[in-house]
Formats: structure tokens, C-alpha cells, sequence
């Protein structure tokens, strides 16, 4: 059974940084491409981040690049997400997902909280 | 960036009617459009992929067309269970961007 947990989350203020961490299972996690997606509170989802499967590629919409990381530990089936000089409008749920394909997401864990506030 | 738009933002149904839902793209998405389902307090969970094609078990009374720019996510048999936010989202180009969402409700 694929499982995703994520943690890390928490408040932090403003400008500060906070890193996530997806602990993965039952799959062969080096063999696939992973992501963050986010969700506002009461809002839609957000494509956050998309690494491949060596580490070698990353992907992020404007909104968080330059200043999101994502990265991945293949020999401990673990996906992180380095978030820096963070805003309000950062403020949601980050969920792990797999992409299952070229472009979609079959698998989520269950969700991060992450409120950036003073 | 793909704009995904979904109509209905709101839908209220009856148990056991034939309902349809809709997502237009901005620009052609080519069958690179994802259904997702997300019940409260729940993640995502993916319906249809590549616009129509079935999810191993997801229930058969959720089915999906289209291509390019429109395309309509359909519930054969509404059943209380299916009472959420059901989302598309493009897979064509990046950025990926997911449609705002309709909301399903009992009338």
C-alpha cells in the first residue's frame, strides 16, 4: 500500500523558513518523480513543486520560486520542501503527492499544516 | 499559465440523478486534464485521468470526456457519498494548474 506522511509544519513568522519533510512507502520510490501541491484554507489546490527522480530536475510556478526548495533522499524514500522568506500568503495545507504519470498525481498523504503569521 | 475554469461553482442534487460537470481551458490542454475528488477534511483523490480514462476503484458510475478546451466530468446515479469538491487539473504544460473547484451539495 502506497503511503505518503508528511511533517515539519507548524507557525512561523514571516520571512522565516521551515522545511517539510514526505516520508515515503510501498513503492520503489527512486523510480518515480514526486511533488508538493498546497492548499489555501477554504481554497483550491497549488502545484507547488515537481523533482524527478534522480534530483537532477526541479520545477516550481513563479509564486515560490527562488525561494522554495524541493528535494529528495532516495536511499531513505524521503521527499523535503525547503520554504524560505515565507508569507501569509503562504499559509495552507502542503500535501506529497506522486505523479503517476507524466502530469497528474495518483497518490497524496494526508497534509501539512504550515501557517506563516506574526 | 492555463486557466482552468469549472462550472458550476455550485451544484445541488437529488440522490440518483445524472449529473455533469464542467471544465473549460483557457488553451488547448490536449486530453491532459485530471479529475480529482476531495471530500471534507480529506486529500485529493484522483477520479479520471487523461480526460476519460478510469481509475481502478473508483466506482463506474463517474465517467469523463472531451479534449482541447472543454471537457465535462459526469455522475451516472449521484449517490450521498459523492457529495464534495471535485476539481480538474491540466497536465499539458506547466505550470500545472488546477480549476477552482465544484461543489457538490444535497438540494
Amino acid at each position: 500500500e502506497v503511503q505518503l506522511v508528511e511533517s515539519g509544519g507548524g507557525l512561523v513568522q514571516p520571512g522565516r523558513s521551515l522545511k517539510l519533510s514526505c516520508a515515503a512507502s510501498g513503492f520503489t520510490f527512486s523510480n518515480y518523480y514526486m511533488a508538493w501541491v498546497r492548499q489555501a484554507p477554504k481554497k483550491g489546490l497549488e502545484w507547488v513543486a515537481t523533482i524527478s527522480t534522480s534530483g537532477s530536475r526541479t520545477y516550481y510556478p513563479d509564486s515560490v520560486k527562488g525561494r522554495f526548495t524541493i528535494s529528495r533522499d532516495n536511499a531513505k524514500s524521503s521527499l523535503y520542501l525547503q520554504m524560505n522568506s515565507l508569507k501569509s500568503e503562504d499559509t495552507a495545507t502542503y500535501y506529497c503527492a506522486r505523479p503517476g504519470g507524466s502530469s497528474l498525481f495518483d497518490y497524496w498523504g494526508q497534509g501539512v499544516m504550515v501557517t506563516v503569521s506574526s | 499559465d492555463v486557466v482552468l475554469t469549472q462550472s458550476p461553482a455550485t451544484l445541488s442534487v437529488t440522490p440518483g440523478e445524472r449529473i455533469s460537470l464542467s471544465c473549460r481551458a483557457s488553451e488547448s490542454v490536449d486530453t491532459y486534464l485530471h479529475w480529482y475528488q476531495q471530500k471534507p477534511n480529506e486529500s485529493p483523490r484522483l477520479l479520471i485521468k487523461y480526460a476519460s480514462q478510469s481509475i481502478s476503484g473508483i466506482p463506474s458510475r463517474f465517467s469523463g470526456s472531451g479534449s482541447g478546451t472543454d471537457f465535462t466530468l459526469s455522475i451516472n446515479g449521484v449517490e450521498l457519498e459523492d457529495l464534495s469538491i471535485y476539481y480538474c487539473q491540466q497536465g499539458n504544460s506547466l505550470p500545472y494548474t488546477f480549476g477552482a473547484g465544484t461543489k457538490l451539495e444535497l438540494k
